[in-house]
């Protein structure tokens, strides 16, 4: 099925580990997004890259790191995980602007530091 | 800094009432807004999309009311059914040299009582 694959789908860090989430597309999509969803907070953007070998922070980019593999794949990185970071993290891809028609999002990473 | 105001925040309809949310934003450079619909354990999907070039926009029993002077944009959901209960997201676009990019209201969690 085409869309946007994230993996792991949960995961317990204790304080201080670090792990990469993964995420690919297979739509063809130039931009990606790495987005946090917490209670009453709404989607918060943590960094996106509007095409292949661009990177650029969003809302809430501290605590975190990104790197745009190639087309298909934007990886989200925490180096020292902190309990503040628990929260379920979504990526998604979109056309790029004068295409643009909204975001495919994958089905999300829960994460859970302890 | 939030952007896009959604409220309310939750929303209880019985089946078959008409199920209402609001947004609002502060950036006149949104060109693009659109709902997203999220089931438990699921990424928000899209349901509906505006420009700002239009008033109203109807899909089956789901229509954006769109007021442009006021800065205001409403979700309409007609007959409102079980199926229906999801969290609905509200989202502007802004397009900036580094690409496009959505800012997202906080969630509204809609139940609808058989």
């Amino acid at each position: 099925n085409a869309g946007v694959t994230q993996t792991p789908k949960f995961q317990v860090l204790k304080t201080g580990q670090s792990m990469t989430l993964q995420c690919a597309q297979d739509m063809n999509h130039n931009s990606m997004y790495w987005y946090r969803q917490d209670p009453g907070m709404g989607l918060r953007l943590i960094y996106y890259s509007a095409s292949e070998g661009t990177t650029d922070k969003g809302e809430v980019p501290n605590g975190y790191n990104v790197s745009r593999l190639n087309k298909r794949e934007f990886s989200l990185r925490l180096e020292s995980a902190a309990p503040s970071q628990t929260s379920v993290y979504f990526c998604a891809s979109s056309e790029r602007s004068w295409q643009f028609s909204g975001y495919t999002f994958g089905s999300g990473t829960r994460l859970t530091v302890v | 800094q939030q952007q896009v105001k959604q409220s309310p925040q939750s929303l209880i309809v019985q089946k078959g009432g008409i199920s209402i949310i609001n947004c609002a934003y502060e950036n006149t450079a949104f060109d693009y807004f659109p709902w997203y619909q999220q089931f438990p354990g699921k990424g928000p999907a899209l349901l509906i999309a505006i420009r700002p070039d239009v008033s109203e926009k109807k899909e089956g029993r789901f229509t954006i009311s769109f007021n442009k002077s006021a800065k205001q944009f409403s979700l309409h959901i007609m007959d409102s059914q079980p199926g229906d209960s999801a969290t609905y997201f509200c989202a502007a676009r802004a397009v900036e040299t580094s690409g496009s990019r959505l800012t997202f209201g906080e969630g509204t969690q809609l139940t609808v009582n058989p």
